[in-house]
């Protein structure tokens, strides 16, 4: 059964800085890996989608990467603002399950 | 892009009551849509995968005949929380995936359940 990990489950940072969101999951089968945003009391908002055959994908500011061998994902984002606070959410797409998502990582960036 | 809407957005309701919530595709067919569940502060737990013109399939521990679920067009899935209870209060989020070979999905915007 694909088990999804997310640390560090919340972060704090000045605006400006770089940081690394980190994932991780048990079965290395996987279709996609996604990586979503969530503001308080909202919905998903897609972030980006890596495909099992793909090592990353770049979207403006945020850069993810997959390591299909060894479990992994992070979630790069340069030059944090206040508005990009909120829960980032990773989720791994394997077997008959559409979608396993980790518990996600708060972030708060700092003005 | 895709939209995939929720309604209502939020609802509250009295211990007992039944609540529809709605999930629609606006500018594409679904022949497959996802319920999940998110209580505070925890991740989002994949409820039921609502098939069009076919039962919908249930994750363990989800009891069927509480939660109701109608996918009777390409573009609508209901979930029916029947006799609700105080511990049924949660964010429900429904989903839509866009291409069957990748799994990328679209999310509603979620509906705030709470029930008294």
């Amino acid at each position: 059964k694909q088990e999804v990990t997310q640390i560090p489950a919340a972060l704090s940072v000045p605006e400006g800085e770089n940081l690394v969101l980190n994932c991780s999951f048990t079965d290395s089968a996987i279709y996609n890996l996604q990586w979503f945003r969530q503001d308080p009391g909202k919905g998903l908002t897609s972030l980006l989608l890596i495909q099992s055959s793909q090592r990353e994908q770049t979207s403006g500011r945020l850069n993810a990467s997959l390591d299909k061998s060894s479990g992994r994902s992070t979630l790069y984002i340069a030059a944090s603002q206040p508005g990009d606070s909120a829960t980032y959410l990773c989720a791994a797409v394997s077997g008959n399950t559409p979608l396993v998502f980790g518990k996600g990582t708060r972030l708060s960036v700092i003005a | 892009g895709a939209v995939v809407s929720q309604h209502p957005s939020w609802v509250i309701c009295k211990s007992g009551t039944s609540v529809k919530i709605e999930c629609r595709s606006l500018d594409f067919q679904a022949t497959t849509m996802f319920w999940y569940r998110q209580f505070p502060k925890q991740s989002l737990m994949l409820m039921a995968t609502s098939n069009e013109g076919s039962k919908a399939t249930y994750e363990q521990g989800v009891e069927k005949d509480k939660f109701l679920i109608n996918h009777a067009s390409l573009t609508l899935s209901t979930l029916t929380v029947t006799s609700a209870h105080p511990e049924d209060s949660s964010f429900y989020i429904c989903s839509a995936p866009i291409d069957r070979s990748s799994y990328e999905q679209y999310f509603g915007p979620g509906t705030r359940l709470t029930v008294t």
